[in-house]
């Protein structure tokens, strides 16, 4: 099939304490792979991407790596802050080209000071 | 990036009145947009592919005649809840992409069904 699991929450942690939020696919090839964020009051913004295998996503802090051996792509931070706050989605391209993203359920991050 | 707008952001409407939501692409064309809806705290689910000038693809399980969907324009797709009812009010979200594999997402628009 075509899904996409990530760790459910909320997660709380303390600022500066280190980030793992957990996603794996189910795809039959090797989708492209992302990581939205959404803001409390905001819509979806790219976080990161990978277009393929062993490809690393970074942005603001925030890594995630392809790996096609255990078909995850878990993101991490290594120093939150309170302004990363906000729900985080997993998502894979359902196909090539200009198809849909298959979302994960989110995870809710609150970091408190 | 792209940028992509929805309007309204929020809405409020009496039950059995329909609401339109427009969805545009701003600096870029779009042959296809997709329409999700998202629940208070649950993921986005797809409801429908929009197709520019064809009809619009819908997700197993969405009324068409529900929720109808027109893009006639390469930039502007529209939703409309037909005679909406309180169990429609959620946060709908519009996204287009360039083709290359990523998404640009609208801010989303709230409706509120009383």
């Amino acid at each position: 099939g075509n899904s996409v699991t990530q760790m459910e929450g909320p997660v709380t942690l303390s600022e500066e304490a280190f980030l793992t939020i957990n996603c794996t696919y189910t795809a039959t090839g090797y989708p492209s792979l992302f990581w939205y964020v959404q803001y409390p009051g905001e819509g979806l913004q790219l976080l990161l991407k990978a277009t393929k295998a062993d490809d690393k996503g970074s942005n603001k802090g925030f890594e995630a790596t392809y790996r096609k051996e255990t078909t995850s792509f878990h993101l991490e931070k290594g120093s939150v802050q309170v302004s990363d706050s906000a729900v985080y989605f997993c998502a894979r391209l359902l196909d090539s080209g200009n198809t849909p993203l298959v979302f994960g359920k989110g995870t809710r991050l609150s970091v408190i000071a | 990036g792209a940028v992509v707008s929805q309007h309204p952001s929020r809405v409020i409407c009496k039950s059995g009145t329909s609401v339109k939501i427009e969805c545009r692409s701003l600096d870029f064309q779009a042959t296809t947009m997709f329409w999700y809806r998202q629940f208070p705290k649950q993921s986005l689910m797809l409801m429908a592919t929009s197709n520019e000038g064809s009809k619009a693809t819908y997700e197993q399980g969405v009324e068409k005649d529900k929720f109808l969907i027109n893009h006639a324009s390469l930039t502007l797709s529209t939703l409309t809840v037909t005679s909406a009812h309180p169990e429609d009010s959620s946060f709908y979200i519009c996204s287009a992409g360039l083709g290359t594999g990523e998404l640009f997402f609208g801010e989303g628009s709230r409706l509120t069904v009383l």
